[in-house]
């Protein structure tokens, strides 16, 4: 079946350094959603991506949608301390019957940043 | 507009009792999707559901677990007989429309502890 692999599973930075995870999936996504879980807190969602070589801004994160619509990343400038936390990526295949709430998540990167 | 609101939020039980898990949806939101998270791990989809309606459960095991979404009042995600491995947290989200390009908001969770 469809899987979305997300790599590191843990990334530990300084607080200023940038911060990159990574989601490739298996088949070629409708398109992918963003969440970020706080420690134990409930995700929360952050954006979604559509189109083939997608990118957009949040403030210090930018989000990538790549050409094959296979993988994804989320890059953040600057980290700071309130970016801790899980990322996680979601995305659901094209063309999936009977599966119409089906979002496959990955299994997220865990963020820590030391001030 | 308050949340996706889930109750009870933690939940102890002894192996084989059973367990319920209840989730109310945003206003106006008709469609609700239950996950289950390991510690560190992914979210996991089990059901989506519309009003009187299983739409998806693909991600559900087939014996003990049970999901609906009454005309009137709130969703519950049921587990029969539970045993240790049932212990995790049990995410509800919900959404306005059936389409996957809306965003999900997700509830607090439960987290289910089975001693």
């Amino acid at each position: 079946g469809q899987q979305v692999m997300q790599i590191p599973q843990y990334q530990h930075v300084q607080e200023g350094e940038d911060f990159t995870t990574y989601c490739n999936s298996s088949t070629t996504l409708s398109n992918i959603q963003w969440y970020k879980q706080r420690p134990g807190g409930h995700p929360v969602f952050l954006i979604q991506l559509v189109k083939s070589g997608e990118v957009k801004k949040q403030k210090r994160l930018t989000f990538q949608f790549g050409e094959a619509k296979k993988n994804s990343s989320l890059h953040i400038t600057a980290t700071q301390t309130t970016d801790v936390g899980t990322y996680f990526c979601a995305g659901v295949g094209p063309n999936v019957v009977g599966s119409q709430g089906n979002l496959i998540f990955g299994k997220g990167t865990k963020l820590s940043v030391k001030p | 507009n308050a949340g996706v609101m889930q109750n009870p939020r933690h939940l102890v039980r002894r192996r084989g009792q059973e367990a319920r898990l209840r989730c109310s949806p945003m206003k106006g939101h008709s469609h609700v999707y239950w996950y289950r998270q390991l510690p560190e791990e992914g979210l996991k989809f089990m059901v989506y559901l519309q009003k009187e309606n299983i739409i998806d459960e693909s991600g559900m095991p087939k014996e003990r677990f049970s999901a609906e979404f009454p005309k009137e009042g709130p969703s519950i995600l049921r587990i029969q007989q539970v045993v240790r491995g049932d212990s995790a947290a049990y995410f509800c989200a919900s959404s306005p429309s059936a389409m996957l390009d809306n965003e999900q908001f997700f509830g607090p969770g439960t987290r289910l502890t089975v001693l």
